[in-house]
C-alpha cells in the first residue's frame, strides 16, 4: 500500500536554529499537508499545498514557517527560528483529490527544540 | 474555538465487547466528517468517513453514527481487539476549505 515517508523521525535542534522537515508524498497525490499535534494534545492543520503554492494556512504558521516542494517528489517544511514551543510531532499528509478525500498521514517528525 | 470534541478521554473495553467512541461537533457547516486511528509513534491511520446527507455508515467492524440535529458523531468497534487499543479522533472538514479539524482524542484500552 502507498505510504508517505517522512524523514527524519525524531529531530533534536537549538533553539533559534533552523530546521527542515522532509516529506515524500504518494507519487500520483496532488495536495500536501502539514499539520502538527503537541505532546498529548489534538492534531492541528498548518497549511496546505496544491499547485505549487499554498491553498490555505492556519494562524500557526506565521513568517516563521514555509513550505516547498523543491522537486517533483519531496514537500519540505522549514521552520526558520525555532522556538521551545515549536516541540511537537510534526505529520505530512498527501490526498489524490482536494477537501480531504482519500487522506494519507505519514508517520511523522518528532521535533524536540531544546 | 474548538470545533470539534470528545465526551471522555479514555475508554477501557472488555476484549471481545462493542467499542462506543462519542464526538460532539460545533459547526452545523461541517459536511464530512472522518474517524482516525492513531497508534503510538504512527500518524493518524484513516478508519472511516462520512458525509453529512447521511446517517449511519459501516465499514468492516466498525459503524459510524451521525446526528445533525444535536451535532454528534461516534464511532462503534464491534468486538473489540487488542490491536484496537490507540487514540480515537474525530475530525471534521466544513466543505470551502482543505484543512481537517481534530477533536482531542480518546485512548481506548482493551483489557484481555
Amino acid at each position: 500500500e502507498p505510504e508517505v515517508t517522512q524523514t527524519p523521525s525524531h529531530q533534536v535542534t537549538q533553539m533559534g536554529q533552523e530546521v527542515i522537515l522532509r516529506c515524500v508524498p504518494i507519487s500520483n497525490h496532488l495536495y500536501f499537508y502539514w499539520y502538527r499535534q503537541i505532546l498529548g494534545q489534538k492534531v492541528e492543520f498548518l497549511v496546505s499545498f496544491y499547485n505549487n503554492e499554498i491553498s490555505e494556512k492556519s494562524e500557526i504558521f506565521d513568517d516563521q514557517f514555509s513550505v516547498e516542494r523543491p522537486d517533483g517528489s519531496n514537500f519540505t517544511l522549514k521552520i526558520r527560528s525555532t522556538k521551545l514551543e515549536d516541540s511537537a510531532m510534526y505529520f505530512c499528509a498527501s490526498s489524490e483529490v482536494g477537501r480531504n478525500y482519500g487522506y494519507t498521514f505519514g508517520s511523522g517528525t518528532r521535533l524536540t527544540v531544546v | 474555538g474548538e470545533s470539534v470534541g470528545l465526551h471522555l478521554p479514555t475508554l477501557s473495553v472488555q476484549e471481545g465487547d462493542n467499542s462506543i467512541i462519542n464526538c460532539a461537533y460545533s459547526n452545523s457547516a461541517s459536511d464530512y466528517f472522518i474517524w482516525y486511528k492513531q497508534e503510538s509513534g504512527k500518524g493518524p491511520q484513516f478508519i472511516i468517513d462520512i458525509r453529512s446527507n447521511m446517517d449511519k455508515r459501516q465499514g468492516q467492524r466498525v459503524t459510524v453514527l451521525l446526528n445533525k440535529t444535536v451535532k454528534h458523531l461516534s464511532l462503534q468497534i464491534a468486538a473489540t481487539q487488542p490491536g484496537d487499543s490507540a487514540v480515537y479522533f474525530c475530525a471534521e472538514n466544513k466543505g470551502d476549505d482543505y484543512k481537517l479539524s481534530f477533536g482531542a482524542g480518546t485512548t481506548v484500552t482493551v483489557r484481555a
